[in-house]
């Protein structure tokens, strides 16, 4: 089944304690991207990677990493989480940054205490 | 700057048809979408529209969009218990980056 896989699905973790929540697609995409949701604010771009070893920033990529060794495989970093980056995420792929349509993962809830 | 605005809450009866609107500001948008997102869920692609079409129909959605208004909506006719969620309206934005703008969703009640 194609589709977008994001685990874990929920974490709870505490500041500074670095974390990955990784990213996986199995349709051969090349653009990935991740965005968090926040009430109020919906969904913002975080990074993003228009194929393998290119990455570039979003509207939000400050306290965030990412990388983009495979095709499948879009990790997002938060190498010291705090409060603040307590959110919804959502990875999502793209079989081209040009195509129209983008797959969207199920979600990762985190919060940071 | 782009923006996309959306109203946050709807409420129909079942059966009814429900119509969600959505503006936006950035006249070079060349594709507009709605998603539609379940509790719990990811975000849905339901469909979308190229900037020089004035509407689109798939099976229950029609979308109609008025490019001088900028005004983008949604119509889903015989709305069922099942279509209860959040709908979000969004543009893809200039350049290479399949950005997408985003409104802050409509949330949809659908009553027995």
């Amino acid at each position: 089944e194609a589709q977008v896989t994001q685990n874990p699905r929920y974490l709870i973790t505490v500041t500074g304690k670095k974390l990955t929540v990784t990213c996986s697609q199995n349709m051969n995409h090349e653009y990935m991207s991740w965005y968090r949701q926040d009430p109020g604010l919906g969904l913002r771009q975080i990074y993003y990677s228009m194929n393998v070893e290119v990455t570039d920033k979003g509207d939000v990529p400050e306290g965030y990493k990412v990388s983009r060794k495979e095709k499948r495989n879009f990790p997002l970093i938060l190498e010291s989480p705090s409060p603040n980056q307590t959110s919804l995420y959502f990875c999502a792929s793209s079989p081209s940054a040009s195509a129209q349509t983008q797959y969207f993962g199920p979600g990762t809830r985190l919060l940071v205490l | 700057g782009e923006d996309v605005e959306q109203s946050l809450f709807l409420s129909v009866r079942e059966g009814d048809s429900s119509v969600i609107n959505c503006t936006y500001t950035d006249s070079s948008s060349t594709y507009l979408y709605w998603y539609k997102q379940e509790p719990g869920a990811g975000l849905q692609l339901l469909t979308y529209i190229f900037s020089n079409m004035d509407m689109k129909q798939d099976q229950r959605l029609t979308v109609l969009l008025n490019k001088k208004d900028k005004h983008l909506s949604l119509r889903i006719a015989d709305t069922q218990t099942g279509d209860s969620a959040i709908y979000f309206c969004a543009e893809s934005s200039r350049g290479n980056n399949r950005k997408l703008i985003w409104g802050l969703g409509t949330s949809l009640a659908v009553n027995p």
